[in-house]
């Protein structure tokens, strides 16, 4: 079967950094992707992860470990306007499947 | 280069009717999908059109069909509407079948009654 964890609430303030972490397990494994999604919204993309090692994007990051199965999303220099859910989400099989999200509150 | 579009926005239905819900891609992406995103919940992948034709397909029952058209956009069907269908429906485009990197839709919030 597939499976993809990650925490379902992180808070932190803002100027903070976050990271939220993302295991899986699943067949035919490419490649691991990171939207975002406001209120009402729809998902946007971030970043993605086809090989192992960090990705950087302006105040975002990505990272993708292989081997252990493990990614994460690192968000720097929070915003308020980073509150949002954040989702992870795994290509296999020639699709992408979706984790449950974390959402992610930033205090002033 | 446009975005990706669906309509209706919203739409409230009856449990056993039909409906169908559609779906713009983005220009030059060739491959579409389709997902339902409960309230809380991640988006749940019901099926992909690659080029027209289905190639790969969720935990979704055959009552949720769908057609992909030669302009490369979609329609998602749903039969004998039941109230668990109720959630926001979100159609993704990507050049390639299984692309990490989808442009979604703002979603059709369907309700069923």
């Amino acid at each position: 079967g597939q499976s993809l964890e990650q925490p379902s609430e992180v808070t932190a303030v803002e100027g903070a950094i976050v990271q939220i972490n993302c295991t899986y397990q699943t067949s035919g494994f490419y490649g691991l992707s990171w939207y975002q999604q406001h209120d009402g919204g729809a998902p946007t993309f971030l970043s993605y992860n086809a090989l192992d090692g960090l990705e950087e994007t302006g105040r975002f990051s990505s990272f993708l470990s292989r081997s252990d199965s493990y990614g994460y999303l690192l968000l720097q220099e929070l915003q308020m306007k980073d509150s949002a859910s954040y989702f992870c989400a795994v290509g296999s099989d020639y699709k992408l499947s979706f984790g449950a999200g974390t959402t992610v509150t930033v205090r002033a | 280069e446009t975005g990706v579009t669906q309509s209706p926005t919203h739409l409230i239905k009856t449990r056993g009717q039909q409906v169908t819900l559609r779906c713009s891609s983005q220009s030059g992406h060739n491959t579409v999908s389709w997902y339902q995103q409960a309230l809380g919940q991640g988006p749940q992948f019901i099926f992909q059109y690659y080029r027209e034709e289905e190639n790969g397909r969720g935990n979704f029952p055959p009552r949720f069909s769908g057609l992909q058209f030669p302009n490369y956009s979609s329609e998602l069907n749903v039969n004998a509407l039941e109230l668990d269908d109720s959630a926001l429906y979100l159609c993704a485009s990507s050049l390639e079948d299984g692309g990490l990197e989808a442009f979604f839709g703002q979603g059709t919030r369907l309700t069923v009654v």
